[in-house]
């Protein structure tokens, strides 16, 4: 079945500065969502996009599904981008079992 | 924004007892999911759902089962609760884009 591994599982910035994540999976997939979560809250969806790239804010998203990977770009880092980052693969037309990858935790300091 | 709903938001059950989660959706989301959250798990899927009468197992049902009555509603249901069922259940729903309910967290005493 899928698998999905993101890296790093810790990242920490001093505030303005660049993160890059970075999300494999193994099997196909369609499109690939973004996802983060604020310490004890819920998930909250960044971005979802198939192959290319997608910006929305100071987030990028870049997707090459034939290589099954993806990497989010944030930049200009602030302290209230701390959190966890998840990503999931999708195959839409295909299973809609969706598995996610155990994410990256993002810690900002001022 | 596509709205998720979870009830309760905090459960505390005692060991043996049955609990029921709930989880509804106004989207008209053919797929459904239940996921529990542990420390140094991450997310774990547990069952799933492509519509009203469809469930699926997802990575680790054991203990668990799911009732998809209707389109809106998917229930995940503990029938012999156990310590290691204590966790934060969440549900989502989607057909591509996924939304989150806010989270279940559920005390097994």
């Amino acid at each position: 079945g899928q698998q999905v591994q993101q890296s790093p599982s810790s990242l920490v910035l001093q505030e303005g500065e660049n993160a890059e994540l970075q999300c494999n999976f193994s099997s196909t997939a369609t499109q690939l969502q973004w996802f983060y979560q604020s310490p004890g809250g819920s998930l909250v969806s960044l971005l979802s996009n198939p192959s290319g790239t997608k910006h929305t804010g100071r987030l990028t998203s870049t997707t090459v599904t034939k290589e099954r990977r993806s990497s989010l770009h944030i930049s200009s880092s602030q302290t209230t981008d701390s959190g966890t980052y998840l990503c999931a693969p999708l195959n839409q037309g295909g299973s809609a079992k969706l598995i996610f990858g155990e994410g990256t935790k993002l810690t900002v300091s001022s | 924004e596509a709205a998720v709903t979870q009830s309760p938001r905090n459960k505390v059950a005692v060991t043996g007892g049955k609990v029921t989660l709930s989880c509804n959706q106004t989207n008209n989301h053919n797929n459904m999911y239940w996921y529990r959250q542990d420390t140094g798990h991450g997310l774990r899927l547990i069952h799933y759902s492509y519509g009203a009468g469809s469930t699926e197992k997802g990575d680790i049902p054991d203990g668990y089962k799911a009732s998809r009555p209707s389109q809106e509603n998917f229930s995940l249901i503990l029938e012999l609760a156990t310590p290691s069922q204590t966790s934060v259940y969440f549900c989502a729903s989607g057909d591509g884009v996924v939304f989150f309910g806010k989270g279940t967290r559920l005390t097994v005493v």
